[in-house]
């Protein structure tokens, strides 16, 4: 299985601050017959099911405000949050879709200062 | 707007099978394939496996022994069972469905997922003698 590690566990930044929540994967993601990485991220508010915010490491789902950006390729991902608001308070976890296992990583904890 | 609404036993005890349904309200099977995940304080969050609405299923290799995931079209739901339950099986279990996409590789031609953008609100399974 692929191991996917999240960086760091957690964060805490005053409103309007950039978040920057990092994934790394054992093994690439990249899937060559296509040219896209199978990697996604979702937030979890506390007492809700995940979210998916992001697709295929940088697709935006619709309703997902635009300050929600993820970036990156192969093993190195990043979601980056520009201007965080109280709502964004939350776990956020990647995931990939290349492996037989479609592993998680162990979340990272976003909190305001 | 589609909406998952799950159900089933809560308290099982060990050794049991646990069986979970999934109903998918608002729309159709067809297009997407469904999925079951589960969540842990100690180890987060846990890919068991999917289907789509023909019946073909993707496991978990570490599950796949004791999983089974099954789809009733003419109900519109999922389900799953899985067998020989232990304490370290306690956790909430989510239904989801799954964004798929196809790909072509000639002569293959095959659905990927991608995510998972619609999940039902969690059942806590407890396993306790």
């Amino acid at each position: 299985d692929i191991v996917m590690t999240q960086s760091p566990d957690s964060l805490a930044l005053s409103l309007g601050e950039r978040a920057t929540i990092n994934c790394k994967s054992s093994q690439s993601v990249f899937y060559s017959s296509n040219k896209r990485n199978y990697l996604a991220w979702y937030q979890q508010r506390a007492g809700q099911p995940p979210r998916l915010l992001i697709h295929e490491a940088s697709t935006r789902l619709s309703g997902v405000p635009e300050r929600f950006s993820g970036s990156g390729s192969g093993t190195d991902f990043t979601l980056t949050i520009s201007s965080l608001q109280a709502e964004d308070v939350a776990l956020y976890f990647c995931q990939e879709y290349y492996s037989d296992g479609r592993t998680f990583g162990q979340g990272t904890k976003v909190e305001i200062k | 707007q589609v909406q998952l609404q799950q159900w089933g036993a809560g308290l099982l005890k060990p050794s049991k099978t646990l069986s979970l349904t999934c109903g998918v309200f608002g729309g159709s099977l067809t297009d997407y394939k469904w999925s079951w995940i589960r969540q842990t304080p100690g180890k987060g969050l846990e890919w068991i496996g999917e289907i789509n609405h023909s019946g073909a299923t993707d496991y978990n290799p570490s599950l796949k022994r004791r999983v089974t995931i099954s789809v009733d079209t003419s109900r519109s739901q999922f389900s799953l069972k899985l067998t020989s339950m232990t304490a370290a099986d306690s956790a909430v279990y989510y239904c989801a469905r799954v964004l798929r996409q196809l790909i072509s590789e000639p002569p293959l031609f095959y659905y990927h997922s991608y995510g998972m953008d619609v999940w039902g609100q969690g059942t806590t399974v407890t396993v306790s003698s």
